[in-house]
């Protein structure tokens, strides 16, 4: 069974911080996908890494993916208030196949 | 920009009750995914559907759960006999093609009293 760690669980900074979460895993996973999830909402994909090594940036957050595809990165430069949210990263064993989920970083960002 | 849809958003059934959950997924993807969250854990693979059939399943998904596509654009989760432990969020998910980025609907809430 694939497992990913995500780290901190639970991270609280000041609006204007950096800040990195991170996902690891044993296993190797062919794509790794983060995800933003509101209270009682579903996941909302903000991207999808595939290559080992490859970096994605998305304004203000850079992701990732590790060289040996086991682990990746979230990184938020500038923190804002609207940032706040649980950050999922997920992983693909195989293309098409079910998505393993970590069980989240929750981001308070405090004005 | 086109989503998935899910329906009820909240479901509230007795113990040992049939609930159908049901999704739209976007219109032109082809494989299809259920997952669960019971509140405070992760999210759950439960099924995954392509071709209409069942393409891998999780030890969640037992006999009284079951799938199907029963026209041209629902995809429905079917739980015969709900248990308590089967409250939680389902979502529904939709891909175009098996390399593509999962899209998540906005979830079920269903609480078994």
């Amino acid at each position: 069974t694939q497992l990913l760690e995500q780290s901190p669980q639970f991270l609280s900074i000041q609006e204007g911080e950096n800040l990195t979460v991170y996902c690891n895993s044993s296993s190797v996973f062919s794509s790794l996908q983060w995800y933003r999830q509101e209270p009682g909402e579903g996941p909302v994909l903000l991207v999808t890494v595939v290559t080992g090594g490859e970096v994605k940036k998305l304004k203000r957050l850079t992701f990732q993916f590790g060289d040996a595809r086991k682990d990746s990165s979230l990184h938020i430069t500038a923190a804002q208030t609207g940032d706040t949210g649980l950050y999922l990263c997920a992983g693909e064993e195989t293309s098409g196949s079910r998505l393993t989920f970590g069980e989240g970083t929750q981001l308070t960002v405090n004005p | 920009e086109p989503e998935v849809t899910q329906t009820p958003s909240h479901q509230v059934t007795q113990m040992g009750q049939e609930v159908i959950l049901r999704c739209v997924p976007i219109s032109n993807h082809l494989y299809f995914y259920w997952y669960r969250q019971i509140l405070g854990q992760k999210v759950e693979f439960l099924v995954s559907f392509y071709n209409n059939e069942i393409s891998e399943k999780s030890e969640i998904f037992d006999d009284q759960f079951s799938v199907e596509r029963p026209d041209g654009s629902n995809f429905t989760l079917k739980i015969r006999s709900t248990k308590l432990e089967d409250s939680a969020m389902y979502f529904c998910a939709s891909v175009w093609t098996g390399e593509g980025e999962q899209y998540f609907g906005p979830g079920t809430r269903l609480t078994v009293t």
